[in-house]
């Protein structure tokens, strides 16, 4: 069965440095996004992309996130100069198309910032 | 804003046990529901969507009512593998962001 798949399992970093966070959709999936949970809260939605583009974002996603789809497979989280309130489980998921609702998680990097 | 909310729990059962969770959203456009699992560190998973007519998946019953924007799920003949957090998650609609509830904790005991 097709997953969502992401690198790293877990990223620890100090503050101020920049991290990415990688992940491969589904492969015929057109639609992809970015949630976070921090430890404890609710999962929060951070950013969604379609045609190479963002579709709709969150006031969470501010000027130090970023995303981009470098090739045909990956979908990349960029945090320019990670936080202290950083620190969280970022999942990655993807949907089919227009008509599907089901968004397919990836199993989460565990990003912890010193 | 958009929010989702859940009884927090936790709920501890013994097997066998049947289990209901409430939700309600505050968003009377909301057009999708739909209940997830998570397990303990791990991505939450689809457990199934939730019809105006009410669906059942085997040992699992989920119901919405549009007119009081309330969801529920109910678990019956409660397994120990069914211990994990209960999250309610609405959408506006297709590939639009998915508003989570914080989620019920469940804890099924021998």
């Amino acid at each position: 069965e097709p997953e969502v798949t992401q690198t790293p399992s877990h990223q620890v970093t100090q503050m101020g440095q920049e991290v990415i966070l990688r992940c491969v959709p589904i492969s015929n999936h057109l639609y992809f996004y970015w949630y976070r949970q921090i430890l404890g809260q609710k999962v929060e939605f951070l950013v969604s992309f379609y045609n190479n583009e963002i579709s709709e974002k969150s006031e969470i996603f501010d000027d130090q996130f970023s995303v981009e789809r470098p090739d045909g497979s990956n979908f990349t989280l960029k945090i320019r100069s990670t936080k202290l309130e950083d620190s969280a489980m970022y999942f990655c998921a993807s949907s089919r198309d227009s008509t599907e609702e089901t968004q397919y998680f990836g199993p989460g990097t565990r990003l912890l910032v010193l | 804003r958009k929010e989702v909310e859940q009884d927090p729990g936790p709920f501890n059962v013994p097997e066998g046990a049947t289990v209901a969770f409430n939700c309600t959203y505050s968003n009377s456009a909301s057009q999708s529901f739909f209940w997830y699992r998570q397990d303990c560190r791990k991505e939450p998973k689809l457990l199934m969507s939730v019809y105006s007519s009410g669906n059942e998946d085997g040992r699992f019953t989920a119901q919405l009512n549009r007119a009081s924007q309330y969801i529920s799920l109910l678990i019956r003949d409660s397994k120990l593998s069914d211990s994990a957090t209960y999250l309610c998650v609405v959408t506006d609609s297709g590939n639009t962001p998915l508003v989570f509830g914080k989620g019920t904790r469940l804890s099924v005991i021998a």
